[in-house]
């Protein structure tokens, strides 16, 4: 079976400021890893995921994430925030090769304050 | 991207009536579609794994013969809450993986509540 923690339930910054938000892991099996956002009163979103190959990902909004594999970690980072990226986001894990359920951390609320 | 649509967006009932939230992928088929629940200021729990034309797989503690869950076509599967009560209330959310892609689509969510 697959975990996961998000460390952090809220994080406060400052406009411009860098952030990350933590996420470890944990499985006895490969996995695909995912960071989602979600906007109050939405569905989620897809920020970004990683499969395979390079263990550095980016997405089209400045955001990055990590695999690092040895600490079970999938932590992700923006080098300067904006007010709109205030929301919740979730990290989630499946198990890789197949169209399975994901797991999903407990959630980090990402406040943005100008 | 793919797209995954869910009617109706809100929805108010009177306890001990019956409610069906659709759910759709518009561009794309999906042979397994995923029903979650999210109380306010919570992560999304799991209720069940809707498999096009197979029973649903349910979650452990979700009860089967209040959240019943047909997956009649490759692009729609619906979940009706029966007899809900005020506990029913919360933010219901679907989702599909696209193959092609590799990625999960979220639905924008049904917020039920019972009165």
């Amino acid at each position: 079976a697959q975990s996961v923690t998000q460390l952090d339930s809220q994080v406060p910054v400052f406009e411009e400021a860098p952030v990350e938000l933590r996420c470890n892991y944990s499985s006895s099996v490969s996995v695909y890893l995912f960071w989602y956002v979600q906007y109050p009163n939405q569905g989620l979103q897809l920020l970004l995921k990683y499969l395979s190959g390079s263990t550095l990902v980016e997405s089209i909004n400045g955001f990055e994430a990590e695999f690092n594999k040895s600490q079970t970690s999938f932590h992700l980072r923006k080098p300067s925030v904006h007010i709109s990226d205030t929301a919740e986001y979730f990290c989630a894990v499946t198990p890789s090769g197949g169209y399975n359920k994901l797991i999903f951390g407990a959630g980090t609320r990402l406040a943005v304050h100008p | 991207g793919a797209v995954v649509s869910q009617h109706p967006s809100r929805v108010i009932c009177k306890s001990g009536t019956s409610v069906k939230i659709e759910c759709r992928s518009l561009d794309f088929q999906a042979t397994t579609m995923f029903w979650y629940r999210q109380f306010p200021k919570q992560s999304l729990m799991l209720m069940a794994t809707s498999n096009e034309g197979s029973k649903a797989t349910y979650e452990q503690g979700v009860e089967k013969d209040k959240f019943l869950i047909n997956h009649a076509s490759l692009t729609l599967s619906t979940l009706t809450v029966t007899s809900a009560h005020p506990e029913d209330s919360s933010f219901y959310i679907c989702s599909a993986w696209d193959r092609g892609g590799y990625e999960q689509y979220f639905g924008p969510g049904t917020r039920l509540t019972v009165t």
